[in-house]
């Protein structure tokens, strides 16, 4: 079946601009988590998404980085006023609503910013 | 294509040779440890889970050993083959963390010779 899929896969854009990258989780899954990956680095969390809800946003770096999953499945994380260090892949995994449930992770959309 | 980590510890192994991957982790009330293969311009691929009432694990061609006692993780790879090269990372979970966020560590690369 289909795996979690992000888009766009890359992004260039410029400093100060605002952008949006998507993710369409597997079908069925409730959950849809955020995270953040440097190079040279594992993933870094960022936020968990249960049904339309964020459960969990602590690991939002700052107030221009927010996310959305109105109806439950797709989810945008939308960052405003880019800066050079938001540069990094963006990971999106999900998995059955249940507690330790396995996370499959999409390919990632990388961003960079000029 | 993208390279994961460019300063990653780095494990060589010639080809049909057994591999072992070492991870140590910090939270002691981590319940829940997942190896992910992460191949270069690719999201993070789920190999084997364990939870903490177990100390080892066996799926195909892979075995994850749990040390609670020093916070220590491993996964072997029996026979390991060249689609094997990549970064491995371990990742943790607190089950008492009602957002089921995983963090990683740094990874190891994995490189076969042929």
């Amino acid at each position: 079946g289909a795996g979690v899929s992000q888009t766009p896969s890359n992004k260039v854009t410029e400093k100060g601009k605002y952008v949006e990258l998507r993710c369409d989780p597997i079908s069925g899954h409730t959950a849809l988590y955020w995270y953040r990956q440097s190079l040279g680095q594992g993933p870094e969390f960022l936020i968990y998404f249960q049904g339309t809800g964020a459960a969990d946003d602590s690991g939002l770096p700052n107030d221009r980085f927010f996310a959305v999953r109105p109806e439950g499945s797709v989810s945008t994380l939308k960052i405003q006023r880019t800066e050079r260090g938001d540069s990094a892949v963006y990971l999106c995994a999900s998995s059955f609503g249940g507690n330790q449930e396995t996370q499959y992770f999409g390919p990632g959309t990388r961003l960079l910013v000029l | 294509g993208e390279s994961v980590g460019l300063h990653l510890p780095t494990l060589s192994v010639q080809e049909g040779d057994n591999s072992i991957i070492n991870c140590a982790y910090s939270n002691s009330a981590s319940d829940y440890f997942i190896w992910y293969k992460q191949e270069s311009g690719k999201g993070p691929q789920f190999i084997i889970d364990i939870r903490s009432n177990m100390d080892k694990r066996q799926g195909q061609r892979v075995t994850v050993l749990l040390n609670k006692t020093v916070k220590h993780l491993s996964l072997q790879i029996a026979a390991t083959q060249p689609g094997d090269s990549a970064v491995y990372f371990c990742a943790e979970n607190n089950g008492n963390n009602a957002g089921n966020m995983l963090t990683f560590g740094g990874g190891t690369r994995l490189m076969v010779k042929p």
